[in-house]
């Protein structure tokens, strides 16, 4: 499987820049690379995509490494809606596969 | 946001009855999937559909079937509700666009399931 592993859970204080790494050694060369969201009570939400360069979009970045065997979300001054699981995923076959994710809590 | 709808919104069945989810899409992508998700197990793919009656099983698809005989719509059925379908199910659709993963997933909002 196409496997991803981040951190169980994160903190922020509110305003500050979020470093959200995450670790696929597995990658193969045309893998995209996928982040979603997960407020409570709510369905998972896109946030960034990319496959070798970084992107930037209007929620955030996305830092690719070289070797493309980790990348990190780069939320540049969290909200407290910020709060919310944080999902980095890559294909499998032709499927997302989603693991456990990072909690991110946001500090007021 | 992608237009996707899912009905029902909240559903309560009882143990060995039949249950039908539609997803319904606006968007004209291909691919759209059935994911359940649970406490402690996060988000789990049940079948996804890469067209029109194409279909293919997802690691959960056990006591669940699918069909897609329309573009907009992918129906999950569950032939006889058991209290392990309890559930939070998300429906969710991608383009294709070079390849599997080129373009983002959107979810729907949900169906929340109760098998009693």
């Amino acid at each position: 499987d196409a496997k991803t592993t981040q951190p169980n859970s994160m903190e922020s204080n509110e305003e500050e820049p979020v470093h959200l790494p995450c670790n696929h050694s597995t990658i193969s060369g045309t893998d995209y690379i996928h982040w979603y969201r997960q407020l409570p009570s709510q369905g998972p939400e896109y946030v960034i995509h990319g496959l070798t360069s970084n992107v930037n979009n209007r929620m955030a970045s996305l830092a690719i490494a070289e070797d493309r065997k980790s990348s990190t979300l780069i939320l540049h001054r969290a909200t407290l809606r910020d709060a919310a699981v944080y999902y980095c995923i890559l294909i499998y076959g032709q499927n997302f596969v989603f693991g456990p994710g990072t909690r991110l809590s946001v500090l007021p | 946001d992608a237009g996707i709808t899912q009905s029902p919104r909240h559903k309560v069945t009882e143990t060995g009855t039949p249950v039908t989810l539609r997803c319904h899409q606006t968007e004209n992508h291909r691919y759209m999937y059935w994911y359940r998700q649970d406490p402690g197990h996060g988000l789990r793919l049940i079948h996804y559909s890469y067209g029109v009656k194409d279909t293919d099983k997802g690691e959960v698809s056990d006591g669940y079937s699918v069909s897609r005989s329309k573009t907009e719509d992918f129906l999950l059925t569950l032939e006889s509700a058991t209290s392990s379908q309890t559930s939070v199910y998300f429906c969710a659709i991608s383009e294709f666009v070079g390849q599997i993963g080129g373009s983002p997933l959107h979810f729907g909002n949900g169906t929340r399931l109760t098998v009693t």
